[in-house]
């Protein structure tokens, strides 16, 4: 069974508007953290935001928030106010606690187009 | 501000043949991993190192082996490069397991078997 799905290979959203991008997870560990990756078309790989599985509430780094809804492990990115700049592949990401090795497991990604 | 430090950026092999690629960090971090990315796969983890000395195999280790010598390289090794290996491939690294401890990623190596 895949540990990370992304069931959006592509979508668009308009200029100034939010957008959620999916991502359903699946462990039997307790204790995890759940990651959301930016990879713009140069190729590098940013780190923008971390939930973990005992934390309250939902994270929000600037114009970035993780809708994490434990029980359908899910950790949806939203996007809010979108800047042609977001535009990029998005990855979401997930490192299980007690496994051996501290594995980081990645999603397929979603290609996100800002819309001017 | 070095972080992670991918040598080199791009290659093209000849089947058949073998290469290293080296991966560098001064963070001082335990954990260091090399995945490969390939359209519509994301990112799969070849083989990963929880310190120096120690490796293991990850989802795709198949064809590429691995030394952890030192704590702030991880070398990545094809002994016979195939067409298959074309790829580009990451490396990174983690400070620890715990909390908010994201993975750092070099800029990449875009390799390309002919």
């Amino acid at each position: 069974a895949q540990k990370i799905t992304q069931t959006q290979p592509g979508m668009f959203v308009q200029e100034k508007e939010a957008v959620t991008l999916d991502c359903t997870y699946d462990t039997s560990d307790p204790s995890y953290g759940l990651f959301w990756y930016k990879q713009p078309s140069s190729g590098e790989m940013i780190f923008l935001i971390y939930q973990g599985s005992y934390d309250q509430q939902n994270a929000t780094e600037g114009r970035y928030s993780l809708n994490f809804q434990k029980a359908r492990k899910s950790a949806n990115l939203v996007i809010s106010a979108s800047q042609l700049g977001d535009s990029a592949m998005y990855f979401c990401a997930m490192r299980e606690g007690f496994n051996t090795g501290n594995q980081f497991y990645f999603g397929t990604g979603t290609s996100l187009t800002v819309i001017p | 501000n070095a972080g992670v430090t991918q040598t080199p950026k791009f290659r093209v092999l000849k089947t058949g043949q073998s290469m290293t690629l080296l991966c560098a960090q001064d963070m001082n971090h335990e954990y260091m991993y090399w995945y490969r990315q390939d359209p519509g796969m994301g990112l799969r983890l070849i083989h990963y190192s929880v310190g120096e000395g120690t490796t293991a195999k990850g989802e795709v280790p198949d064809g590429y082996n691995v030394s952890r010598l030192k704590k702030q390289n991880f070398l990545l090794g094809l002994e016979s490069a195939a067409p298959s290996q074309t790829s580009v491939y990451f490396c990174a690294s983690s400070y620890s397991m715990q909390g908010a401890n994201e993975a750092f990623f070099g800029q990449g190596t875009r390799l390309t078997v002919v």
